[in-house]
């Protein structure tokens, strides 16, 4: 059973370039976390998704940001027109659909420079 | 919103000392308590977690303890070894009404081992 995969791991865009972030979930997943983490600080919640909804989204920045997660394939988050503010690495966690399952397992996250 | 401290922010013991990090949270309805353990460049990794129905989870050297009256847990490591030197994150959550879990983390605890 692979674990949550995200791609790219690295990623170097200049400023006013969109970044695309994937994410698939651990087979069996079908609820996807975005988190992000700046240097030396924790992490932070961005956004909840199920297939094909967005439950959550209280912790995106309202502007150029965005995610999805389609019925076919991996959960995407985009940056439109990146920032220098925007370079952290941005970890995406699954957890299966039972109620009683509060676990959340983290893919190996994508570290974002804008140059 | 919850919100979660942590310390401290580093701490250093000799190999086959104990350890303890602790966390407080402010929001009472908060129910899951989780640790993470984070080494460098990789994801944050699920090593112990507890629901607010228990007062202590022991895993052979990990145990975390929880005061939900006093709204505080924490993680003790006994007989520390190199290899646990890593970036120790807890987090709080609680069930929304949709059923889902967003995850409050502190801002981390950067534990040295030395041999």
């Amino acid at each position: 059973n692979a674990g949550v995969m995200q791609n790219p791991r690295h990623l170097v865009r200049r400023r006013g370039q969109e970044a695309r972030l994937r994410c698939s979930p651990m087979k069996g997943h079908s609820h996807v976390y975005w988190y992000r983490q700046l240097p030396e600080e924790g992490l932070k919640f961005m956004v909840y998704l199920q297939k094909e909804n967005i439950i959550d989204e209280s912790g995106m920045p309202k502007e150029r940001f965005s995610a999805e997660f389609p019925k076919e394939g991996p959960s995407i988050l985009r940056i439109q027109q990146v920032v220098r503010g925007d370079s952290a690495a941005y970890f995406c966690a699954s957890s299966p659909p039972t109620a009683g399952a509060y676990e959340q397992y983290f893919g190996p996250g994508t570290r974002l420079t804008v140059t | 919103g919850e919100n979660v401290e942590q310390h401290p922010s580093t701490l250093s013991v000799q190999e086959g000392d104990s350890a303890v990090i602790k966390c407080t949270y402010s929001d009472s309805a908060s129910n899951y308590f989780p640790w993470y353990k984070q080494e460098l460049g990789k994801r944050p990794q699920l090593i112990i977690d507890i629901r607010s129905n228990v007062g202590e989870k022991k895993d052979q050297r990990i145990a975390v303890t929880l005061n939900k009256t006093a709204k505080h847990f924490s993680l003790h490591i006994t007989e520390t070894q190199p290899e646990d030197s890593a970036v120790y994150f807890c987090a709080a959550s609680k069930k929304g009404n949709s059923g889902y879990s967003t995850l409050t983390f502190g801002k981390g605890t950067m534990l040295l081992v030395s041999p």
